[in-house]
């Protein structure tokens, strides 16, 4: 069965705390895998999409990566701005498998 | 066009009542997504169209859930008789068409920002 798990749940990091959050995946058959941020209250916000492993992507101060099995988001120097839940999906045939995703907060 | 467009952003209803909720999509994709999603939880997967044609229902999708997406634009769902673990976030998404190519096996999906229902 086609599932995502993110680590860890929650997250509290101090301004300028730079870490990583990790996307564990088994799918049979990788259509895409996509990191989604998303504030309270408010619908998913898109970030980025890796299709192979080996890919990088990067915008502003968050990269993402991806092997065969799992996908890590880096967040660089972090701001009070990035505090949000951090979601991870798979895609498979047509439609989007997700995590729980990780709720971060940074404090100033 | 700024985004999918989701209508009402927050509902309440007596349990027992029906709802109905509207999706806009971002122009011209072809593509439309519902999902639920509950406090602490990632969106679960309810439906897919591909223009007027729904291709794909999840066993969550019990049969008080009827989507239509009439002429592949705007898309309504509708909850019959609801029930107190109806409560939840309902979000509809949209994606462009693929090209054909590698490159359209992961197409974007982009998010509406939600439509509350609470059931009491």
């Amino acid at each position: 069965e086609d599932q995502v798990t993110q680590s860890p749940e929650a997250l509290r990091l101090q301004e300028g705390e730079s870490s990583s959050l990790n996307c564990s995946y088994t799918v049979s058959g990788l259509r895409g895998l996509f990191w989604y941020r998303q504030d309270p209250g408010k619908g998913p916000e898109f970030l980025f999409t890796l299709y192979s492993a080996g890919e990088e992507k990067e915008k502003e101060r968050l990269k993402a990566t991806l092997t065969k099995k799992e996908s890590f988001l880096h967040i660089t120097a972090p701001k009070p701005e990035d505090s949000a839940t951090y979601l991870c999906a798979v895609r498979n045939t047509d439609k989007l498998i997700f995590g729980t995703g990780t709720r971060l907060q940074v404090f100033p | 066009d700024t985004g999918v467009s989701q209508n009402p952003r927050h509902k309440i209803t007596k349990r027992g009542q029906n709802v109905t909720f509207r999706c806009d999509p971002i122009s011209e994709h072809n593509r439309l997504y519902w999902y639920r999603q509950t406090l602490g939880q990632g969106p679960e997967f309810l439906t897919y169209f591909q223009n007027e044609a729904q291709l794909e229902k999840s066993r969550l999708l019990s049969d008080r859930f009827s989507a239509e997406r009439p002429k592949g634009s705007f898309s309504t769902l509708e909850i019959q008789r609801t029930e107190q673990g109806d409560s939840a976030m309902y979000l509809c998404a949209s994606s462009p068409p693929g090209l054909g190519t590698k490159i359209d096996l992961g197409n974007t999906i982009y998010f509406g920002e939600g439509s509350w229902l609470t059931v009491v």
